[in-house]
């Protein structure tokens, strides 16, 4: 079955620490994986996909297909950073979602 | 073009009503998506159209709900006989028709309670 599992529902850390969001994925083709996030009272907007390998506000994300993971990481936290972030896959027609992870910067 | 809107913002009936809402997609894009968000979870598919051709609908897409894209632009999600189960956000986004750009824009939902 194709999923997206997202392990942690809160993470709180302090600004200036660093930041991992764990993603994990059941696909059995070439996955296709995205990030969105959500910053209060806004609509959800891409943050990174893995196709284009590229670095967003800070943020990296790795895909690992021995570990079927797509780990979302920075490594300086910013309080701007506080918004709720999903891990996505893209299956032919649709977009299949974890739960989200709540992320808190702390001052 | 402001991206993707949906009207109504927010929807509150009465259980057994019928409520319909509204999606602009922005305006070069051929694909178009609706899906549902509840509390703590992330959304879930509900359907898909390819211009004005609904191709994909989810199983969790009762048969009280109907989409249409009548033209290939604007769509409606029409949910007939509003059960208090219904009650969540309806997220439509937009695709374009590249293949590479495949990111899916959102618009700000349309929120629904039934009372």
């Amino acid at each position: 079955a194709q999923r997206v599992t997202q392990p942690e529902k809160l993470l709180s850390v302090f600004k200036g620490a660093p930041v991992e969001l764990k993603c994990n994925y059941s696909y059995s083709g070439s996955p296709e994986l995205f990030w969105y996030v959500q910053y209060s009272r806004q609509r959800l907007q891409l943050l990174l996909r893995h196709i284009s390998r590229e670095s967003i506000k800070g943020f990296t994300a790795d895909l690992n297909k021995g570990e079927t993971s797509f780990h979302l990481k920075k490594p300086f936290a910013q309080e701007e950073d506080s918004a709720m972030y999903y891990c996505a896959l893209d299956s032919n027609y649709q977009l299949i979602w974890g739960a989200g992870t709540k992320l808190i910067i702390k001052p | 073009d402001t991206g993707v809107s949906q009207d109504p913002r927010h929807k509150i009936t009465k259980r057994g009503q019928n409520v319909t809402f509204r999606c602009d997609p922005i305006s070069e894009h051929n694909r178009l998506y609706w899906y549902r968000q509840t509390l703590g979870q992330g959304p879930e598919f509900l359907t898909y159209f390819q211009n004005e051709a609904q191709l994909e609908k989810s199983r969790l897409l009762s048969d009280r709900f109907s989409a249409e894209r009548p033209k290939g632009s604007f769509s409606t999600l029409e949910i007939q006989r509003t059960e208090q189960g219904d009650s969540a956000m309806y997220l439509c986004a937009s695709r374009s028709r590249d293949f590479y750009y495949n990111e899916q824009f959102f618009g700000p939902g349309t929120r629904l309670t039934v009372l």
